[in-house]
Parts: structure tokens; C-alpha cells; sequence
């Protein structure tokens, strides 16, 4: 059974702190994800990587990096969070296929519970 | 620009009675759609693709290339599928372009 692991449910932060989201999965899969969830807009990319020490920005990445070190974690980092970056994260994994330089997303994504942030 | 549209945000409808949940999507390649469905206090997750033609806890959805649809539909709704769907685009054609595109869901409410 798959399982991707988000280390924090709930954060409160302060505006100017920097935060660090972690992901870990432990199904070996090559592709891992960063979207942000907020009512009326859905799901929106941040980041995403196809590989160790491989990233790709996704459709909102400003105000955001990310970090994969090790195949299994797959890190998000607000370097000074702000009162807009207060909404749901979710991390999610997916196996690739092809070629390691164009690894497709088979389509399964498999999603983490959540990281509710809050930058007051 | 590649797009996924769902109108509705919130779809009430009685239990037993048919429930079509709207997907619109804009791409001009090949387009491989899904849906994935949030259950209350649940993690997001896959119901169905539209590549496999099945049907997953009675619900169906059929790729209109013509309307750019992918429709999901199920003839008569139970109480326990009240949840937000969201309809998801996978961009193919090779290079940088594989990732999900959400769109913005459609909570479902299935009144007793």
C-alpha cells in the first residue's frame, strides 16, 4: 500500500519565518509533486521532480523552492512566509516510465493527508 | 492555454437521483484525463482514468473529444458519495510537459 507521509498536519508561522514542509514516500517512485489546495481554485503546482537533486517549477512557484536530496523526500521551503502562503499543501508521488531524462507521469498520483499552514 | 474547467462548485441532488458532475478541458494534444475524488477527513485520491473505461463505484466517464469533455456520471447517488471531485488533465506529448492540471472541483452533497 502506498504511503506518502507529510511531517506536519498544522503549522502556524509568522510572516518573515521560513518554513520548511516535508514529504516522504515509500513506494520508490521516481516523480514527486508540491500542489497547494484553496476553495474556488483547486489545485495549483508548485514544484515538482522527476529525479534526485531534479526540479521543475510547476504553475505558481514564486515564493517557494524545493529540495530532493534522496529519492524518497521531497521538501518544500517558504524561505519568508506570507499571509498569502496560508492554505493546504499536499505532497504526492507517482512511478514514472521512459527514458530517465523524460520520465512520464503514469497519471496515478498518490497524495499525502495535508500540511495546513497559517503565516499570520 | 491548457485548461481544465468545472462550472459547478457545489452539486446538491437527493439520493437515488442521477448525478453528472461537468469537466472541460483545453488542450490541442492528446489528452489523458482522470478523476480523483476527496472523501471528508480523507486523503485525495484516484477513482477513475478515462483510458481504463471502467466504472468505480458506479460512476462513469467518457472522453468527448469533439465537446473537450470528460464528463462523470452516475444513474442513481448515495449518501456515502458526497465529496469533492476534481477532474485532472495529463498533458502528453513528451518533453517537460507531464503533469497534472486540476481543475477546481465540484463538492457533491447527497441529500437523504
Amino acid at each position: 500500500d502506498v504511503k506518502v507521509t507529510q511531517s506536519s498536519r498544522y503549522l502556524v508561522k509568522r510572516t518573515g519565518e521560513k518554513v520548511f514542509l516535508e514529504c516522504v514516500q515509500d513506494m520508490d517512485h521516481e516523480n514527486m509533486f508540491w500542489y497547494r489546495q484553496d476553495p474556488g481554485l483547486g489545485l495549483r503546482l508548485i514544484y515538482f521532480s522527476y529525479d534526485v537533486k531534479m526540479k521543475e517549477k510547476g504553475d505558481i512557484p514564486e515564493g517557494y523552492s524545493v529540495s530532493r536530496e534522496k529519492k524518497e523526500r521531497f521538501s518544500l521551503i517558504l524561505e519568508s512566509a506570507s499571509t498569502n502562503q496560508t492554505s493546504m499543501y499536499l505532497c504526492a508521488s507517482s512511478s514514472g516510465a521512459g527514458a530517465p531524462h523524460i520520465r512520464r507521469n503514469t497519471g496515478e498520483l498518490f497524495f499525502g493527508e495535508g500540511s495546513r499552514l497559517t503565516v499570520l | 492555454a491548457q485548461r481544465v474547467t468545472q462550472p459547478e462548485k457545489l452539486l446538491s441532488v437527493f439520493k437515488g437521483a442521477p448525478v453528472e458532475l461537468k469537466c472541460n478541458y483545453s488542450y490541442s494534444g492528446s489528452p489523458e484525463l482522470f478523476w480523483y475524488v476527496q472523501y471528508s477527513r480523507q486523503r485525495l485520491q484516484l477513482l477513475l482514468r478515462h483510458i481504463s473505461r471502467e466504472s468505480i463505484k458506479g460512476f462513469t466517464a467518457d472522453l468527448n473529444k469533439g465537446e473537450t469533455s470528460f464528463h462523470l456520471k452516475k444513474p442513481f447517488a448515495q449518501e456515502e458519495d458526497s465529496a469533492m471531485y476534481y477532474c485532472a488533465l495529463d498533458l502528453l506529448g513528451g518533453g517537460a510537459t507531464n503533469k497534472l492540471i486540476f481543475g477546481t472541483g465540484t463538492l457533491l452533497a447527497v441529500q437523504p
